[in-house]
């Protein structure tokens, strides 16, 4: 079964650190460009960044107000993909998810999140 | 970056009813725009990619048009289990940028 599963989230006060973590299943990992993606409560979604696959140079992106603060990386052998959180702010406070997004193959496929919470 | 913008913000129409979802980006993107529905408390769910091309098991009452800026989705005859939200993506480059989102409601 295709699948992605997210763990890592929980509640960490402002200026604090989480690593989130995504392992997938079902496919294969290595060749795929990975996303993650939130959504704050009652919010729309919110691209985060990318990874390319490691094949393709494993480059990341990020959107503009994660940039310095968010890294990705991804261990292939481990079939897992990271979301290194640092100098987190209230603004943060969402359900990120993990996802292949609509080019990779397979198309479309997501975790069921994990919920980030930063409050002090 | 390019920008996405959606329209409507939301809508309100009855089962059998035609419905149409435009989403604009702020410069030319080819086809490289996805369509996703959310339903309440659930995951997001790609319905199509490149614009037009619908994954399997997608109803057939769903479709996708356009190119460049100008794109929309359209559910030819709503159904009571397509209220949901409803958000255009590109993936042409990064940021990949999501649209706001248009809620679809049964009238």
């Amino acid at each position: 079964e295709v699948q992605l599963v997210e763990s890592g989230g929980g509640l960490v006060k402002p200026g604090g650190s989480l690593r989130l973590s995504c392992e997938a299943s079902g496919f294969t990992f290595s060749y795929a460009w990975m996303s993650w993606v939130r959504q704050a409560p009652g919010k729309g979604l919110e691209w985060v960044g990318r990874i390319k696959s490691t094949t393709d140079g494993g480059a990341t992106d990020f959107a503009a107000p994660v940039k310095g603060r968010f890294t990705i990386s991804r261990d292939d052998s481990k079939n897992t993909l990271f979301l290194q959180m640092d100098s987190l702010k209230a603004e943060d406070t969402a359900l990120y998810y993990c996802t292949t997004g609509p080019a990779t193959v397979p198309r479309g496929i997501w975790g069921q999140g994990t919920l980030v919470t930063v409050s002090s | 970056d390019i920008q996405m913008t959606q329209s409507p913000v939301s809508l309100s129409a009855s089962v059998g009813d035609r419905i149409t979802i435009t989403c604009r980006a702020s410069q030319g993107i080819s086809n490289y725009l996805a369509w996703y529905q959310q339903k309440p408390g659930k995951v997001p769910k790609l319905l199509m990619y490149a614009a037009s091309t619908l994954l399997s098991g997608v109803p057939s009452r769903f479709s996708g048009s356009g190119s460049g800026t100008e794109f929309a989705l359209t559910i030819s005859s709503l159904q009571p289990e397509d209220v949901a939200t409803y958000y255009c993506q590109t993936y042409s480059s990064a940021p990949r940028t999501f649209g706001q989102g248009t809620k679809v409601e049964i009238k």
